[in-house]
């Protein structure tokens, strides 16, 4: 069975700086994408990054990075520049090879401070 | 418009009571999904649909019912709402190995 694991439930940082949030997950399967996924206090989830299983290269999305360590089956989201409007809720997903459902985290709550 | 709808976006209802939430989307996404969050669980998955006519359980299917007759539509009926289906419930679409998009959500309160 798939299994997403986020061991920090919050996590503070100042504007301006860098702030990795963590993610490892485990699977059997050889093929599977890695998401994360971004929910402000209004509610509604908001897709952030993939990374394939088979990528060789990190997924880059603006300020957003994947740290992929397929070895230690992490899947971390580095977040540069950090500015107020990224105070919310963070979740890795992932989705494996039969492709019917993706499985998610327990999130990090992060909170950027002025 | 385009994109994926949920309908009610807040509900209240009374235990015992059958109650449905309705999903539609119109990008005619082959798989269609419904997941309810709850504190210190992140989304759990409830049903999930391949294609029309085509509906799987996921990891907290009791107490649920779906169907999915037509491909934009994916209603979800709780046949004896209880007070533990109290939660957010979000519906999400995706073509096969793609991410998701996900609905805006509805609150669901069961008294």
């Amino acid at each position: 069975a798939q299994k997403i694991t986020q061991t920090q439930p919050g996590m503070f940082v100042q504007e301006k700086e860098a702030v990795t949030l963590d993610c490892t997950y485990d699977t059997s399967d050889q093929s599977y994408g890695l998401f994360w996924y971004k929910q402000p206090s209004s509610g509604e989830m908001i897709f952030l990054i993939y990374q394939g299983s088979y990528d060789e290269q990190n997924a880059t999305e603006g300020r957003y990075s994947l740290n992929f360590q397929k070895a230690r089956k992490s899947a971390n989201l580095v977040i540069s520049a950090s500015q107020l409007g990224d105070s919310a809720m963070y979740f890795c997903a992932m989705r494996g090879e039969n492709n019917n459902d993706m499985r998610f985290g327990a999130g990090t709550r992060l909170t950027v401070k002025p | 418009d385009a994109g994926i709808t949920q309908s009610p976006r807040y509900k209240i209802t009374e235990t015992g009571r059958q109650v449905t939430l309705m999903c539609h989307q119109t990008w005619s996404h082959s798989y269609m999904f419904w997941y309810r969050q709850d504190l210190g669980h992140g989304l759990r998955l409830i049903y999930y649909s391949a294609a029309a006519d085509i509906t799987d359980k996921g990891e907290v299917p009791d107490g649920y019912v779906v169907s999915r007759s037509k491909t934009e539509n994916f209603p979800l009926t709780l046949e004896s709402a209880t007070r533990s289906q109290t939660s957010v419930y979000f519906c999400a679409s995706s073509d096969k190995g793609y991410g998701y998009t996900f609905g805006s959500g509805t609150r669901l309160t069961v008294v």
